[in-house]
């Protein structure tokens, strides 16, 4: 099965400033990396994707980027904003139907105002 | 609520008490998913169902007993629990397994189990 470590655990920045959470991964088979965002009290919901045969993807303040070789996947927060608050859960997924789902440990970031 | 619905959204039951959590999507999905996010292990897959069928159980005690009686709905039937059971149980479901993509999330049950 995938082993999957995010680092850090917890993270906390000032407003405005930039955050990154990695994302390390085992089986090289994995072509689908997302990231979801839970915030206090409510669901996890996917906040940016990327398939393997793109290395970086950006969606106006966040981006992904993707080090196949090297196995990992990193989430980028920009001019972070305290909505930017929440644990973020990475979920590396391969397309062959018998991996199992293994969601990251998560990161609890904490924007300062 | 649209997407996908779980109820109840809390629940507070003794050890030997018997209920059921509820979950239904409504986007026409094929694959759902129960997990559990406690403080120790914040996301854990439970169960896995395709196209109704179980696809994955991930060494989940025998007091947990899923029922998916069709794509849309997904249950989780629950008995003589332990203290230790309390959790946030959610639901998820996506297009299909297999087929990489978004899991969409319920709101989640939250459960305390005295």
């Amino acid at each position: 099965g995938e082993n999957v470590e995010q680092h850090p655990s917890t993270l906390s920045v000032q407003e405005g400033d930039s955050a990154v959470i990695k994302c390390t991964y085992s089986d090289s088979a994995s072509n689908y990396f997302p990231w979801y965002k839970q915030e206090l009290g409510k669901r996890p919901q996917l906040i940016i994707d990327i398939r393997s045969n793109v290395g970086e993807k950006k969606d106006q303040r966040i981006a992904v980027t993707l080090n196949k070789t090297a196995k990992h996947f990193s989430l980028h927060i920009t001019e972070t904003q305290p909505e930017d608050s929440a644990v973020y859960f990475c979920a590396p997924l391969g397309n062959f139907g018998n991996e199992k789902l293994t969601f990251g440990t998560g990161t609890r970031l904490t924007i300062i105002p | 609520e649209t997407g996908v619905t779980q109820t109840p959204r809390h629940l507070v039951m003794g050890m030997t008490n018997k209920k059921s959590l509820k979950c239904e999507q409504h986007l026409g999905h094929n694959a759902m998913y129960w997990y559990k996010q406690s403080a120790k292990k914040p996301l854990e897959l439970m169960f896995v169902y395709n196209f109704k069928e179980q696809t994955e159980n991930n060494s989940v005690p025998s007091r947990f007993s899923p029922e998916c009686p069709n794509s849309s709905h997904l249950f989780l039937h629950l008995h003589t629990l332990q203290p230790e059971d309390s959790a946030l149980y959610l639901c998820a479901s996506s297009q299909e397994k297999g087929v990489v993509g978004e899991q969409f999330f319920g709101p989640g049950t939250r459960l305390t189990v005295l």
